[in-house]
């Protein structure tokens, strides 16, 4: 059983254009929410995270919105590139579970050119 | 710049042969995990270690086992080695309380 989940599977966006990667969570105890990115050959690495505290956190192109109520959270690549093609992951956390992460299934993005 | 190595990227053994895949970081990480990466299930903790000689199991320990005997090496053991353990490996640490994990390139594991 997931406990993150996470969609679309797959991503096709143009150049320029807006991709959002959306992920839901059961465990209201989560209390750290990364975002990894993934790029062929390479391992995963964190590209921005948020606390249940703040509804957005804003990273250059890079968003994640938070809805503590519905228990989902969600990124946002504004003005997306084809440098920004990779595999995203969600993730969650409890800050006493010695750092235990709980990812979601990944999404694959293409940027079109 | 914190560097998680793998021993292999790309690994082809034979059904019910032991495998070992090794793990090295560079930062004096005090945690140190294992991961297997499939498509559509995302990532799943194997085992992590919190610190030398010291293990927990994750979420799907079965058929896996692991050794750290020195804070730098955390090293993955498949007794017997069955292709559903055909997958991506990743290995990860970080530090105590830190909340960002790194990652090592991963090793690509065929068992025929």
């Amino acid at each position: 059983q997931q406990q993150v989940k996470q969609s679309p599977q797959s991503l096709i966006v143009q150049k320029g254009g807006i991709s959002i990667i959306n992920c839901a969570y059961e465990n209201t105890a989560f209390d750290y929410f990364p975002w990894y990115q993934q790029f062929p050959g390479k391992g995963p690495a964190l590209l921005i995270a948020i606390r249940p505290d703040v509804s957005e956190k804003k990273e250059g192109r890079f968003t994640i919105s938070f809805n503590k109520s519905a228990k989902q959270f969600s990124l946002h690549i504004m003005d997306s590139q084809p440098g920004d093609s990779a595999t995203y992951f969600c993730a969650a956390t409890l800050n006493n579970a010695g750092n235990m992460l709980t990812f979601g299934g990944g999404t694959r993005l293409m940027v079109k050119p | 710049d914190v560097k998680v190595t793998q021993s292999s990227r790309y690994l082809v053994k034979r059904t019910g042969e032991k495998v070992f895949l090794e793990c090295v970081q560079d930062m004096d990480h005090e945690n140190m995990f294992w991961y297997r990466q499939d498509p559509g299930l995302g990532l799943r903790l194997i085992y992590f270690s919190y610190d030398v000689k010291m293990k927990e199991k994750g979420d799907i320990p079965e058929g896996y086992s692991v050794s750290r005997e020195k804070k730098e090496r955390f090293s993955l053991i498949l007794e017997s080695a069955s292709t559903n353990q055909t997958s991506m490996y990743l290995c990860a640490s970080n530090l105590d309380r830190q909340e960002t994990q790194y990652f090592g390139p991963g090793t690509r594991l065929l068992v025929l």
